[in-house]
């Protein structure tokens, strides 16, 4: 399947403090990413869509204003947790979008801890 | 809306033990069904999938058949191996969103 990067893989940061997440597609240009949240022994909660050169559309019950969603280029989505509190500590996981077939493709997934 | 439940775990086995993980959906429409797995530190990666009732997917001896009567995508594999310990997510896609089980954590001893 395609690759799919993150970065960073874990970052731990003080509470208060903003922290970006960058997702990269390698194999291929996607015009739409996805961002989860998985919380221990829970499915992934699905954040927001992210289309490339317009606004993400976020899920109900998401802050866009607290998880902040660029997708500037075809290949480069970010995800920016801002004024980061400990109960956003969780794994988050970026996804592609194949729209030949509709498949999805992970990235490996970034463990945010705030402390 | 549409949801995936799928049997808790953690299942514990033995190796060349035989393997079901139920899933069943809800769902409106023809949704397409998936099994992912993630393996300790790494992403997700698709297992297999299945586009339509009756349908069986398949890959690396695992296998599901999307049975629409009884809304359900069980997945089974014959004889577990050590290296198939992992979270494996049950997951349907209806009109472009997928929804995820809360996942099954499968451990295989030797």
């Amino acid at each position: 399947g395609a690759v799919v990067s993150q970065h960073p893989s874990r970052v731990i940061c003080k509470s208060g403090t903003s922290v970006k997440i960058e997702c990269r597609s390698l194999d291929f240009q996607a015009t739409t990413m996805f961002w989860y949240r998985q919380f221990p022994k829970q499915s992934l909660m699905l954040m927001a869509t992210s289309n490339e050169g317009s606004k993400a559309t976020y899920e109900q019950g998401v802050e866009k204003d607290k998880f902040l969603i660029n997708h500037a280029s075809l290949t480069l989505s970010t995800l920016t947790v801002t004024s980061a509190h400990p109960e956003d500590s969780s794994f988050y996981i970026c996804s592609t979008l194949w729209r030949t077939n509709n498949e999805q493709f992970f990235g490996p997934g970034t463990r945010l801890t705030v402390l | 809306g549409n949801s995936v439940t799928q049997m808790e775990g953690p299942v514990t086995l033995s190796e060349e033990a035989f393997l079901t993980i139920n899933c069943t959906y809800t769902a409106t429409g023809y949704p397409s069904l998936f099994w992912y797995v993630q393996y300790p530190g790494e992403g997700l990666q698709l297992l297999l999938k299945a586009t339509k009732a009756d349908d069986k997917g398949s890959n690396k001896g695992f296998e599901a058949t999307y049975r629409k009567e009884t809304t359900s995508f069980h997945l089974e594999k014959g004889s577990v191996q050590v290296s198939d310990s992992a979270v494996y997510f049950c997951a349907l896609r209806g009109y472009q969103k997928v929804t995820f089980g809360t996942g099954t954590k499968l451990q295989v001893i030797p």
